[in-house]
């Protein structure tokens, strides 16, 4: 079972606004920066988001990310059909001296 | 170009051993943390271990810890992972990967351990 926890699945339709969660506690997102990977079948994961809600050259403003007391979120504005991927959240964790990542998202564009 | 290579994967026997290895190019291999994260067959991303970018400080996970060992070679640009007393759960695509926040990946290299 994993530290940060993540739904398994989302969705939406092409144009739309969708979130994904990765909850946490304290002794990560809640006093850590956190960052979003997505990764497509057959491919390394990328950076998406980092240091809270930086994006790297790239990657369209389409992606933010934002936390709450312990909890993380990434939205994804204008949604398109590459968007599918699995999406990861990822942080450290200064109980466990350990980085710890999320579960994983699947999100489908329907 | 930006590039981490990973070699050395294979089969490996219960208990046996395995290196794998990641080349580094298109950056100053010496200012950058460097991390390995593992994905089994199927399943999300596992850290496994990082090393600071001179090599003074190394991390590992619990479930690694004591049987796999991190290092760098700065003149060849090489990350090293010496992987022993390997266990049928450490089979995984494993990853090299760029910087402290995990910016720069690898295609990884598959590691199969079974008898």
């Amino acid at each position: 079972q994993s530290v940060l926890t993540q739904p398994p699945s989302a969705s939406g339709t092409p144009g739309q606004r969708v979130t994904m969660s990765c909850s946490g506690s304290s002794s990560n997102i809640g006093s850590q920066y956190f960052s979003w990977y997505r990764q497509v079948p057959g491919k390394a994961p990328k950076l998406l988001i980092n240091t809270n809600n930086q994006r790297p050259s790239g990657v369209p403003d389409r992606f933010s990310g934002s936390k709450s007391g312990t909890s993380a979120s990434l939205a994804i504005s204008g949604l398109r059909s590459e968007d599918e991927g699995d999406y990861y959240c990822a942080t450290w964790d200064v109980s466990l001296n350990v980085w710890v990542f999320g579960g994983g998202t699947k999100l489908t564009v329907l | 170009e930006v590039q981490l290579v990973e070699s050395g994967g294979g089969l490996a026997q219960p208990g046996g051993s395995l290196k794998i290895s990641c080349a580094a190019s298109g950056i100053t291999f010496s200012r950058y943390w460097i991390n390995w994260v593992r994905q089994a067959p199927g399943k999300g991303l596992e850290w496994v271990a990082s090393i600071k970018e001179d090599g003074s400080k190394k991390w590992y996970a619990d479930s690694v810890r004591g049987r796999f060992t991190v290092s760098r070679d700065h003149a060849e640009k090489s990350l090293y992972v010496q992987m022993d007393s390997l266990r049928a759960e450490d089979t995984a695509v494993y990853y090299c990967v760029g910087g402290d926040v995990f910016e720069i990946w690898g295609q990884g290299t598959m590691v199969s351990v079974s008898s």
